[in-house]
């Protein structure tokens, strides 16, 4: 069964630092999304990207944040400058179209601890 | 603006029904979801109903909607303790995000042996 991978699962970083969380969709998937989920809160919404451009971001998605299909597997999520209350867990999820109902699939997560 | 209220715990014993319950603010919302969260893993969709159904039903899952009280709840019939984790509702809408979803808090569910 298709499913959606992430890497790594837990990347530990220094506050200030760059990261990069790696995704890769359900191929024939065209809309892709990450969402965070601190530790014991709910699943925010950050972006969704469709046709090599941002669709919606929340204000949590900020300038420090960017996204990118590098290539025609890869999702990625770039925090330019992270800070302690980056540490989250983010979750990479994708669907075949935007219209009418077809599941949201999610992958299982990236850890990530900002020390 | 786009929010889903739900309880924050209920704890039940094996064998009985659970009923979790959510309320969510957007009208114009076209799928609502329950998805299940165990401990340090992903997030598993458990069903969906849209948004013009009042009830669907998958083996031991009853998910009841009430459009305009804007209320969805999810019963779980014979509750076993497998069933620990937590359940989030969910809701989604079309648009030019592509059918963001907007979680709730997450009902953390009990199941006593």
């Amino acid at each position: 069964e298709p499913e959606v991978t992430q890497t790594p699962s837990h990347q530990v970083t220094q506050m200030g630092q760059e990261v990069i969380l790696r995704c890769v969709p359900i191929s024939n998937h065209l809309y892709f999304y990450w969402y965070r989920q601190i530790l014991g809160q709910k699943v925010e919404f950050l972006v969704s990207f469709y046709n090599n451009e941002i669709s919606e971001k929340s204000e949590i998605f900020d300038d420090q944040f960017s996204v990118e299909r590098p290539d025609g597997s890869n999702f990625t999520l770039k925090i330019r400058s992270t800070k302690l209350e980056d540490s989250a867990m983010y979750f990479c999820a994708s669907r075949e179209t935007g219209f009418g109902y077809n599941e949201q699939f999610f992958g299982p997560g990236t850890r990530l601890t900002v020390l | 603006g786009e929010d889903v209220e739900q309880s924050l715990f209920l704890s039940v014993r094996e064998g009985d029904s659970s009923v979790i319950n959510c309320t969510y603010t957007d009208s114009s919302s076209t799928y609502l979801y329950w998805y299940k969260q165990e401990p340090g893993a992903g997030l598993q969709l458990l069903t969906y109903i849209f948004s013009n159904m009042d009830m669907k039903q998958d083996q031991r899952l009853t998910v009841l909607l009430n459009k305009k009280d804007k209320h969805l709840s999810l019963r779980i019939a014979d509750t076993q303790t497998g069933d620990s984790a937590i359940y989030f509702c969910a809701e989604s809408m079309g648009g030019t995000g592509g059918f963001k979803t907007i979680f709730g808090a997450g009902t953390r569910l009990f199941v006593k042996a």
